[in-house]
């Protein structure tokens, strides 16, 4: 069974510092990923996108793609206390029928 | 102007009733989703449909059904509610790529629902 896998934390981390997330996948062949981000109560909002190996990078957030060993994370950079919130790891996995899979998302906590 | 919406944003609802929740995008995407958010935050799958084709059907019960009028709309139609379909509904549309994968989903901003 295609899964994708995080975990769900809390992670805590102090203001001004990097929070590192993760996420693994189960199929070799995904081609699309994407994080979201989800205050309580709201809908996901996208963070980031991916489609090949290496780094993309948007303001605070950089997002890392690893297909060999199956994981992508994100990274953000000089955290606020307004980064808290839960984030959402998607994967598309091959088959052709172009739905995003969720991981549970890591709850990350950002403290003054 | 809103992308994605979605109504009622709230529906409270006795067991066994029918009720429906629309949805609506403006972005002219041509695939659209329903996802079904539990009390732990899992977003699981329910529907997708592009181009006005189910496409795929997770293991959903038959009281669901999703209706598209049109490309821009996806409703979700649901019989005889039952206590654990108390959740957050939310709707979501999104572009295949041309180079095949798919672009971001967006989403609108969900329907709460609680059956009683």
């Amino acid at each position: 069974q295609k899964e994708v896998e995080q975990n769900s934390g809390p992670l805590s981390v102090p203001e001004g510092a990097i929070a590192s997330l993760n996420c693994t996948y189960s199929d070799r062949g995904s081609q699309s990923f994407f994080w979201y981000r989800q205050y309580s109560g709201k809908s996901p909002e996208l963070i980031m996108s991916i489609y090949s190996n290496g780094d993309k990078e948007d303001g605070r957030f950089t997002a890392q793609l690893n297909k060999a060993s199956q994981y992508v994370s994100l990274l953000i950079r000089d955290s606020q206390p307004s980064d808290s919130a839960t984030y959402l790891c998607a994967v598309v996995f091959s088959g052709g029928s172009y739905i995003p899979t969720f991981g549970r998302g890591t709850s990350l906590i950002v403290h003054p | 102007d809103t992308a994605v919406s979605q109504t009622p944003k709230y529906l409270v609802t006795q067991m066994g009733n029918d009720k429906s929740i629309k949805c609506e995008q403006n972005l002219g995407h041509d695939t659209m989703y329903w996802y079904k958010q539990d009390s732990k935050k899992f977003l699981k799958i329910m529907f997708s449909y592009n181009n006005k084709e189910l496409i795929i059907n997770e293991t959903v019960p038959n009281r669901f059904s999703p209706k598209s009028p049109d490309k821009a709309h996806l409703n979700l139609h649901i019989n005889s509610l039952e206590l654990g379909d108390s959740a957050v509904y939310f709707c979501a549309s999104s572009q295949l790529k041309v180079s095949g994968g798919l672009n971001e989903q967006f989403f609108g901003p969900g329907t709460r629902l609680t059956v009683l």
